[in-house]
């Protein structure tokens, strides 16, 4: 059974502070994935990593870096929050073979920058 | 410019009757696309899926519609139940190592 864990459920950030928001995936995945969610907006993929230290830009890059050292973990990061970057946030991962393009998500953090 | 296009942002449905959720997309060179569904304060889970090869796929009261002449593909559900009460995203991806591109979301409501 595959498992996306998030280092968070919740979190409350001060603008202009460092966030740090790790995921990590059991299931040896290749692909992992950064989305944000906010109403009416859908999904918005912001990173996604094919291998380890390896990152491509997603449709949202802005305001966001990303660290993948390890193949199991992928780590979003928020240089200097912004009130802006109020979200829910999603990781995902993904076998990475044409005939499996299911993404498994974590359970998401809230993260709500005042 | 939206690939995906989930062009109803919430649905409300009888519980016992049809749901049929909708997608369109623009890009051809999609062939594969799936359905997740979503809870509040939780991540996506997976509901179905069709290969661009098929045009339906079934699965318990899940029927997933491709019609790839008008691009557009539609999830069925029967019955619909309290429980399927959530956010339901369309999403398409081409051959390869490519992102899933998703809709913005259907919100449905059973109501009992």
């Amino acid at each position: 059974d595959v498992k996306v864990t998030q280092s968070s459920r919740y979190l409350v950030k001060r603008t202009g502070e460092k966030v740090f928001l790790e995921c990590v995936q059991d299931m040896d995945h290749e692909n992992m994935f950064w989305y944000r969610q906010d109403p009416g907006l859908g999904l918005r993929l912001i990173y996604f990593s094919y291998d380890v230290k390896m990152k491509e830009k997603g449709d949202i890059p802005e305001g966001y870096s990303v660290s993948r050292e390890k193949k199991e973990r992928f780590s979003l990061i928020l240089e200097s929050a912004s009130t802006n970057q109020t979200s829910m946030y999603l990781c995902a991962s993904s076998l990475g073979t044409e005939s499996t393009y299911e993404q498994y998500f974590g359970p998401g953090t809230r993260l709500t920058v005042t | 410019d939206q690939q995906v296009k989930q062009n109803s942002p919430s649905l409300s449905v009888q519980e016992g009757r049809i749901s049929i959720l909708n997608c369109d997309y623009t890009n051809s060179m999609f062939d594969y696309f799936l359905w997740y569904k979503k809870y509040p304060a939780e991540g996506p889970t997976f509901l179905i899926s069709i290969s661009s090869i098929k045009d339906k796929n079934e699965d318990g009261r899940f029927t997933v519609f491709l019609n790839k002449s008008a691009k557009h593909l539609s999830l069925h559900i029967v019955p619909s139940q309290p429980g399927d009460s959530a956010v339901y995203f369309c999403a398409a991806i081409y051959s390869g190592n490519t992102p899933l591109v998703f809709g913005k979301g259907t919100r449905l409501s059973v109501i009992a």
